[in-house]
């Protein structure tokens, strides 16, 4: 089974520094790795998607790699900003039309 | 532009009750599952759904029904509530599974059972 981890549990961080959340998964047979943010009380909300055939994807202050070999993933915040104060979630897709959900980074921007 | 969207958003039961949560999708999306989470665990799937009329079990199925009439709709039914299903269920759909959609979320459902 699909085991996947994230550390740290929190993080806090002044507003403007550049920070990078962890994820590692056990199986290397995946389809893709998503990370989401979830709001308190919210739903989660796709942030980026690597497929399996690709080593990273960005969108904005957001990047995300994937290193498939060795079962690694690393989410790279650019410039924090009070507003990215949030839980991030890593998600592995496996063949079996599920996705593998880590525990979170709650992560905390101060000003 | 809807999105997702799951009813209710609180529900306390009683043990032994029987409910149904509500998830409805206005994106056409074939792929639709329910996932739980709780504190300390990562989301887990209970059930999915690849298209009107096809429906499997997840990793977490057992005490929990589903069915899909409709590309729209895929209600999650609770058969007799037990307090270890107190959590909060989330309804996520995507266009198909291939590997290159993202997966949407509702905003989810908080359920208590005493």
């Amino acid at each position: 089974k699909q085991e996947v981890t994230q550390i740290p549990a929190a993080l806090s961080v002044p507003e403007g520094e550049n920070l990078v959340l962890n994820c590692s998964f056990t199986d290397s047979a995946i389809y893709n790795l998503q990370w989401f943010r979830q709001d308190p009380g919210k739903g989660l909300t796709s942030l980026l998607l690597i497929q399996s055939s690709q080593r990273e994807q960005t969108s904005g202050r957001l990047n995300a790699s994937l290193d498939k070999s060795s079962g690694r993933s690393t989410l790279y915040i650019a410039a924090s900003q009070p507003g990215d104060s949030a839980t991030y979630l890593c998600a592995v897709g496996t063949g079996a039309n599920n996705l593998f959900f880590g525990t979170g980074t709650r992560l905390t921007v101060i000003p | 532009n809807a999105g997702v969207t799951q009813t209710p958003k609180f529900q306390v039961l009683k043990t032994g009750q029987s409910m149904t949560l509500q998830c409805a999708q206005d994106m056409n999306h074939e792929y639709m599952s329910w996932y739980r989470q709780d504190p300390g665990m990562g989301l887990r799937l209970i059930h999915y759904s690849v298209g009107a009329g096809i429906t499997d079990q997840g990793e977490v199925p057992n005490g929990y029904n589903v069915s899909r009439s409709t590309t729209e709709d895929f209600p999650l039914r609770l058969l007799s509530a037990a307090p270890s299903q107190t959590s909060v269920y989330f309804c996520a759909s995507s266009p198909l599974w291939t590997g290159k959609e993202k997966l949407f979320f509702g905003s989810g459902t908080q359920l208590s059972v005493l």
